[in-house]
């Protein structure tokens, strides 16, 4: 099975973007729908979006709409999540994660998952 | 969005007992076409990403140990954990993928009595 594999952790001034990528290890990204999930300390996961890389059809949560977006580029086998007006309440765990299943039902669970990219907004 | 709950927030059970977490959902997740209810269970160590433990609400992921059992169905759900190992501390989070967004559970902490 496919390994996801993310950039490094990031430290971040409030008002700025932060760009995360996930990086597809031993197989390819056309097999998957790639999710972003974040993990803020201490705290619950949280979707906030997907993207079918062989189509790039998006599709974000609500909350994000505004401030993100989730590009993917097939030949590089990496997907890429950026969020900007970063404020403190961001801080967090970002995780990238795939679904085999998205041709059959629009969300389904999810695995493999990245090894997290913390990303630190603070003054 | 549905909403998930979970209880209890954290419990400690003795080696080789059982553990019961509880996970329930503000609508059902069981789609009447082909009565499978769309229900996952992950665990969660410190500092690793979550692992799939159970999806189907009651189908192992391969290499999950026979010991992780799912149940439920509708808006109710039970992760068990039969005979409790050490390497079993960790969170455990249910997930909903009925309907988008997916949504998770709070979290049930597992420790050692």
């Amino acid at each position: 099975q496919v390994q996801l594999v993310q950039s490094g952790a990031e430290v971040k001034k409030p008002g700025s973007s932060v760009k995360v990528s996930c990086k597809a290890s031993g197989g390819t990204l056309s097999n998957y729908a790639i999710n972003w999930l974040r993990q803020a300390p201490g705290q619950g996961l949280e979707w906030i979006g997907r993207i079918i890389p062989t189509v790039d059809a998006t599709d974000y949560a609500q909350k994000f709409q505004l401030r993100v977006s989730i590009t993917a580029d097939e030949s590089a086998r990496t997907a890429y999540m950026e969020l900007s007006s970063l404020r403190s309440e961001d801080t967090a765990v970002y995780y990238c994660a795939g679904d085999l299943r998205f041709l059959e039902w629009p969300v389904n669970w999810f695995d493999p998952w990245g090894q997290g990219t913390l990303v630190t907004v603070s003054s | 969005d549905i909403v998930m709950t979970q209880s209890p927030d954290s419990l400690a059970v003795s080696l080789g007992e059982r553990a019961s977490i509880n996970c329930k959902s503000s609508q059902s997740v069981l789609y009447s076409s082909n009565n499978k209810n769309y229900l996952a269970w992950y665990q969660q160590k410190p500092g690793q990403p979550p692992k799939l433990l159970i999806y189907w609400a009651s189908t192992r992921e391969s290499g999950v140990p026979d010991r992780f059992s799912g149940g439920g169905s509708g808006t109710d759900f039970t992760l068990t954990i039969s005979n409790l190992q050490a390497e079993d501390v960790a969170v455990y989070y249910c997930q909903q993928y009925y309907i988008s967004p997916p949504t998770f559970g709070p979290g049930t902490k597992v420790d050692i009595k």
